[in-house]
């Protein structure tokens, strides 16, 4: 498959605690993605490192990039019962977008 | 404010149909994107274009097809339905590289019975 790996499958976390989800690919890449998803709706975008950059801070969001290890990881700090979802890593590929299989997060109140 | 649209929501239908889901967005995008979305598999690329008359094939397009006559609309025909054709169909939109940030339909459960 061309799909990266995403680790942990499901996480489950008190509100308040932090997330850390990460995904790892094996070719080389333009840039990463993660997104979110909600129970039955589409995906949301969330944040976009070029593979040029280390590190992306958006809100409570950070995301890092490893080329070298070919791996990201997404940190969700001080996480609330509204961050639960699924989130996916998305690479960049032949000018499209690779999916990961997606972590679970389920962030109780 | 600009969105995608995805129509029917649910299908149910039956093996050997023809069945197409539309996909509408007003963004005004080049690009536009099929996924389906199975437990286990995440998301899979099924065709894509880039513009007015191109299309292209993606990882499992096998057994389905697209057509792109205006910048708004993308529909996805399965020409014979099969069981394993049952999904969650995704449609995309992105102004850009075929890499930069997608804007998602709600998606349509298709069931093939």
């Amino acid at each position: 498959s061309q799909q990266g790996e995403e680790d942990p499958q499901a996480l489950s976390i008190q509100e308040g605690e932090n997330a850390t989800m990460n995904c790892s690919y094996k070719t080389s890449i333009n840039n990463l993605q993660w997104y979110r998803q909600n129970s039955g709706r589409g995906l949301v975008h969330l944040i976009l490192i070029r593979s040029n950059e280390r590190e992306k801070h958006s809100g409570r969001l950070r995301v890092t990039l490893d080329t070298s290890k070919k791996s990201s990881s997404l940190l969700i700090t001080a996480s609330r019962a509204a961050d639960t979802a699924s989130y996916f890593c998305a690479r960049s590929q032949g000018g499209k977008l690779i999916f990961g299989q997606g972590t679970e997060l389920s962030v109780k109140p | 404010d600009a969105e995608i649209t995805q129509s029917p929501r649910h299908k149910i239908t039956e093996t050997g149909r023809q069945v197409t889901l539309a996909c509408h967005q007003t963004w005004n995008h080049n690009n536009m994107f099929w996924y389906r979305q199975d437990l286990g598999h995440g998301l899979r690329l099924i065709h894509y274009s880039y513009g007015v008359q191109d299309t292209n094939k993606g990882e499992v397009s096998d057994g389905y097809s697209v057509s792109r006559s205006n910048t708004e609309d993308l529909p996805l025909t399965l020409e014979s339905a099969a069981s394993s054709q049952t999904s969650v169909y995704f449609c995309a939109s992105s102004p850009g590289p075929g890499d930069s940030p997608l804007h998602f339909g709600n998606g349509t459960r298709l069931t093939v019975t």
